[in-house]
């Protein structure tokens, strides 16, 4: 079974550009999170949608990051303009989550980005 | 308060050593508990999976929940060189009708050969 997919792994880029992270979940899996990760830190939930509707979005910096998930598979995060406290690696998950309860979640290898 | 409390360590056992890794929880909604292991530069990885108070096993690793005292526990018993890892502990439930996983800030541990 192919896990959870994303790209780009790295990305630098400078204060004030905008950047996108894409994800390709597990195949089934209904429920998908994006995280972010600070050095040092665990990983602190950004939205999770349920298929193609969001669940929670309520530590998402909306003025700046915006996210949608395409037909209720493969997620696009994007931050415009990015600020140097955005660096940080951003973690994308999945759960089968069939039942409207959080199953396993499983993590991509993440995309890490530095912002100059 | 945070939601999830965990040591961030590190945490420096030798070889063979038993270890001991430990969450707090204020929120008595938490049903799913789960231990992940993140090396450096790596994804988180799903080690245990439990579902309300009780152990688990798997191998070298035990899970306990205690849902009365609101604490999680991670056993990993001949603990391994391999084993040098971030240990994330997460859990969900039913918070603002909705399932939430939330992690704690991770302990880091290293085994010493």
């Amino acid at each position: 079974e192919a896990g959870v997919a994303q790209s780009p792994r790295y990305k630098i880029i400078e204060k004030r550009q905008s950047v996108a992270f894409w994800c390709n979940p597990i195949s089934g899996h209904a429920t998908l999170y994006w995280y972010q990760q600070i050095l040092g830190q665990g990983p602190k939930l950004l939205i999770q949608f349920q298929n193609n509707g969001v669940v929670d979005d309520s530590q998402l910096p909306k003025d700046r990051f915006s996210a949608e998930r395409l037909k209720g598979v493969d997620s696009t995060l994007k931050i415009q303009p990015a600020k140097l406290e955005d660096s940080a690696v951003y973690l994308c998950a999945s759960s089968l989550d069939d039942r409207g309860q959080n199953t396993e979640a499983f993590f991509g290898q993440g995309t890490r980005l530095t912002v100059v | 308060q945070k939601e999830v409390e965990q040591d961030p360590g590190p945490l420096s056992v030798p070889e063979g050593a038993i270890v001991s890794l430990n969450c707090t929880y204020s929120n008595s909604a938490f049903q799913y508990f789960m231990w992940y292991r993140q090396y450096s530069r790596k994804g988180p990885e799903l080690l245990m999976y439990t579902y309300s108070s009780g152990n688990k096993e798997d191998g070298r690793f035990t899970a306990q929940v205690d849902k009365s005292s609101k604490y999680i526990s991670l056993f990993i018993r001949d603990s391994q060189p391999s084993d040098s890892a971030t240990y994330l502990c997460a859990m969900s439930g039913a918070v603002d009708s909705s399932y939430k996983l939330i992690f704690g800030s991770g302990t880091r541990l290293l085994v010493r050969p």
